[in-house]
């Protein structure tokens, strides 16, 4: 049974950085895609971007170019998304999501809310 | 990354069946061949409910399906619960890159 644990809620500044966390339990960890989406208050979901830990480097959408970056720590099967020049607009749910086997984004996380206020 | 077009919202009775649609703008669904559905119930993570367009995933009731024609993919379900009632996203992906792209998502209302 795959586990996806978040970090904590966070209350930010504008033009500050955070950091969310998400660590699996049970099933490969390094070879299956690790995913990050945000939710706005109200809003859809919106895919950022991912990671498959074995490769390295994460990969994300273009909108998030110099403001995001994915990485991944194999020795603790954690998952990181560093978002940076925070404004209002990031105030969001962020959800990570996992491949299980040939299933694509099967299993998430409980989501983490962060806040952007001055 | 292709623009996914969903109804703001859909409705049915109970019992009934009904069919979401989401509709890319080119067949290729701009490159990102594969297209999954989720459902999510308000302050809940979502919930994947079909992948590879038509696939459910173990656990995943029957009542829902997918299919894809053309530039369009469309999520049915069937014997429509009270349960059912929550907002359903497609979703056009790819599997040699963790990269992807929502629709914006469609609201069910069981009547």
């Amino acid at each position: 049974q795959v586990q996806l644990v978040q970090s904590g809620a966070e209350v930010k500044k504008p033009g500050s950085s955070v950091r969310v966390s998400c660590k699996a339990s049970g099933g490969t960890f390094s070879t299956y895609a690790i995913i990050w989406v945000r939710q706005a208050p109200g809003q859809g979901l919106e895919w950022m971007g991912g990671i498959i830990p074995i490769f390295g480097s994460g990969s994300f959408a273009q909108r998030f170019q110099g403001r995001v970056t994915i990485s991944a720590d194999e020795s603790t099967s954690t998952a990181y998304l560093d978002l940076s020049s925070l404004r209002s607009e990031d105030t969001a749910v962020y959800y990570c999501a996992r491949d299980r086997g040939i299933v694509p984004a099967a299993d998430w996380g409980q989501g983490t809310l962060i806040t952007v206020s001055s | 990354q292709p623009a996914l077009t969903q109804p703001a919202s859909v409705s049915g009775s109970p019992g009934q069946s009904i069919t979401i649609s989401c509709t890319a703008a080119s067949s290729d669904f701009g490159g990102y061949n594969y297209v999954s559905w989720y459902l999510q119930h308000p302050g809940k993570a979502p919930k994947l409910l079909i992948y590879d367009v038509s696939s459910r995933p173990s656990g995943v009731s029957n009542r829902f399906s997918g299919s894809k024609s053309g530039n369009t993919a469309s999520l049915t379900i069937s014997g429509l619960q009270a349960d059912d009632e929550a907002d359903y996203y497609c979703c056009s992906y790819m599997t040699t890159s963790p990269l992807g792209v929502f629709g914006g998502g469609t609201r069910l209302t069981v009547l």
